[in-house]
């Protein structure tokens, strides 16, 4: 399989404290990049994107930085509340030639604290 | 608008049997991908068919296969089951061109016993 990596990172933040979760990314050709949410006994739930031609994009209390020069990304959640709990992944297409041919990361699992 | 389906949400096979999952795509959509989920491996992408074509293939053995449908319905199937195919099996779908967003179903979860 393509996959990246058999172990979980885990992130534990209090409620209400704003959460960064980190990603690197691995072909440097990708050009479109998506953040998923996956609760548990869940689909992969659609959070956000980001082309390669923008460095940042805000949406409702989320925002993903893009950095192509170390190949990383990051989502920021704001004030993160309980249900916020989850698997997040990030993943990355290779869309000049594959369409929807998607690489996942391993996912960061995200506790957070009432 | 529905989203994406996925038939059956449960199941439970013997090793040596096949299995055939299902997948409804969102109204309008012709793209429909399949990824296995496993603990151990993660998110891996299996294929991806567009109008009724494979267009993307992983790295799976040819125990998997798929289809689609003139409906855009796509069905993948498994067969002489393995232990080790044991997983949840999602379905995705999109409108079908580069860069666009993927949205995917509940999954089928297989048990191989």
């Amino acid at each position: 399989g393509e996959s990246v990596g058999l172990h979980l990172p885990t992130l534990s933040v209090q409620e209400g404290d704003n959460s960064i979760i980190n990603c690197a990314y691995s072909n440097s050709a990708s050009d479109y990049f998506i953040w998923y949410k996956q609760e548990s006994g869940k689909g992969p739930q659609f959070i956000i994107d980001i082309r390669s031609n923008m460095d940042k994009r805000q949406g409702q209390r989320v925002t993903v930085l893009l950095n192509k020069t170390v190949k990383h990304l990051s989502l920021q959640i704001a004030a993160t509340q309980p249900g916020d709990s989850a698997v997040y992944f990030c993943a990355e297409t290779l869309g000049q030639t594959s369409y929807d041919k998607v690489i996942f990361g391993p996912g960061t699992s995200l506790s957070v604290i009432p | 608008k529905a989203g994406v389906t996925q038939t059956p949400r449960y199941l439970i096979k013997t090793r040596g049997q096949q299995v055939t999952l299902s997948c409804s795509p969102i109204s309008g959509h012709r793209s429909v991908s399949w990824y296995q989920q496993t603990p151990g491996q993660g998110l891996q992408f299996l294929f991806e068919y567009f109008s009724e074509t494979q267009r993307n293939k992983g790295n799976f053995p040819g125990r998997f296969s798929g289809r689609q449908f003139s409906n855009s319905r796509s069905e993948m199937n498994v067969s002489t089951l393995e232990l080790g195919d044991s997983a949840l099996y999602l379905c995705a779908s999109s409108w079908g061109t580069p860069g666009n967003t993927i949205y995917f179903g509940e999954g089928s979860w297989l048990t191989v016993v």
